[in-house]
C-alpha cells in the first residue's frame, strides 16, 4: 500500500471550510484514495472516497489532482461536532483488503 | 438494524490471564478484521479472515488468536504472551465489491 503523509494537527473555528491535504507520491495505477473520520473512543468512519478528479457527497469533497501524487479532503462550514481524527488511506480495493491506517489528522473546531 | 457489536466496552484483565474479546455482525459481510489502536495513534491490523474458517496473520498478530467459525462472529483472544495488551480493540467487517470496512464501538482493554 502506498505510503501516506497528512499533517499531525489542523485548528478552524466554527462555519470555515477546512481542507486536509494528503501526500501519496507512490500511489499506484489501481489504488483508490479514501478518507475516514474517528471521534474519541469510538471506530473510524468511512467519509468519501475517490479515484481522479472530484468527488462530492452530502459532507465532504475530495479533489485529486491529475498526477495523483496528492488530494485534498474538503469540509465545508465545519462545526464543533466535526473535531475529530481524519485518515487518509490509499490501496486497491479497500472493500476487500485490510487497511493501513497512520497516524491521522487531529481536526480541533473551534467556536 | 444492521451493524457490528463489540462487547465488553471496557474490560479489565490481570497480568498472566487470557481473555476474549466479542465481534459479531449482521451486515451478511464476508471479511472482517481486528484491529489495535493505542493512544494518539493509529490502527495496527492484528488478525484478518476473508472467509469462514480461515484467517491471516496481520502486522502485529503475536500474543493473539482468533477464529471464524460463523459468518458472522469472530472473535479475538488475548493471550498472556501478549506483553503489552492495554489498547482500544476494534473490530471491522467488509463485503466486495464494496468500497468501505464498517467498524464496531470498539472494546477498551487494560491490564492490571
Amino acid at each position: 500500500l502506498a505510503k501516506t503523509t497528512q499533517p499531525i494537527s489542523m485548528d478552524s473555528y466554527e462555519g470555515q471550510e477546512v481542507n486536509i491535504t494528503c501526500s501519496h507520491n507512490n500511489i499506484a495505477t489501481n489504488d483508490y484514495i479514501t478518507w475516514y473520520q474517528q471521534f474519541p473512543s469510538q471506530g473510524p468512519r468511512f467519509i468519501i472516497q475517490g479515484y481522479k478528479t472530484k468527488v462530492t457527497n452530502e459532507v465532504a469533497s475530495l479533489f485529486i489532482p491529475a498526477d495523483r501524487k496528492s488530494s485534498t479532503l474538503s469540509l465545508p462550514r465545519v462545526s464543533l461536532s466535526d473535531t475529530a481524527v481524519y485518515y487518509c488511506l490509499v490501496g486497491p480495493d479497500t472493500g476487500r483488503r485490510a487497511l493501513t491506517f497512520g497516524s491521522g489528522t487531529r481536526l480541533q473546531v473551534q467556536p | 438494524d444492521g451493524g457490528i457489536t463489540q462487547s465488553p466496552k471496557y474490560l479489565f484483565r490481570k497480568e498472566g490471564q487470557n481473555v476474549t474479546l466479542s465481534c459479531e455482525q449482521n451486515l451478511n459481510h464476508d471479511a472482517m478484521y481486528w484491529y489495535r489502536q493505542d493512544p494518539g495513534q493509529g490502527l495496527r491490523l492484528i488478525y484478518y479472515s476473508q472467509i469462514v474458517n480461515d484467517f491471516q496473520k496481520g502486522d502485529i498478530a503475536e500474543g493473539y488468536s482468533v477464529s471464524r467459525e460463523k459468518k458472522e462472529s469472530f472473535p479475538l483472544t488475548v493471550t498472556s504472551a501478549q506483553k503489552n495488551p492495554t489498547a482500544f480493540y476494534l473490530c471491522a467487517s467488509s463485503s466486495p465489491p464494496a468500497r468501505e470496512q464498517f467498524f464496531g464501538p470498539g472494546t477498551r482493554l487494560t491490564v492490571l
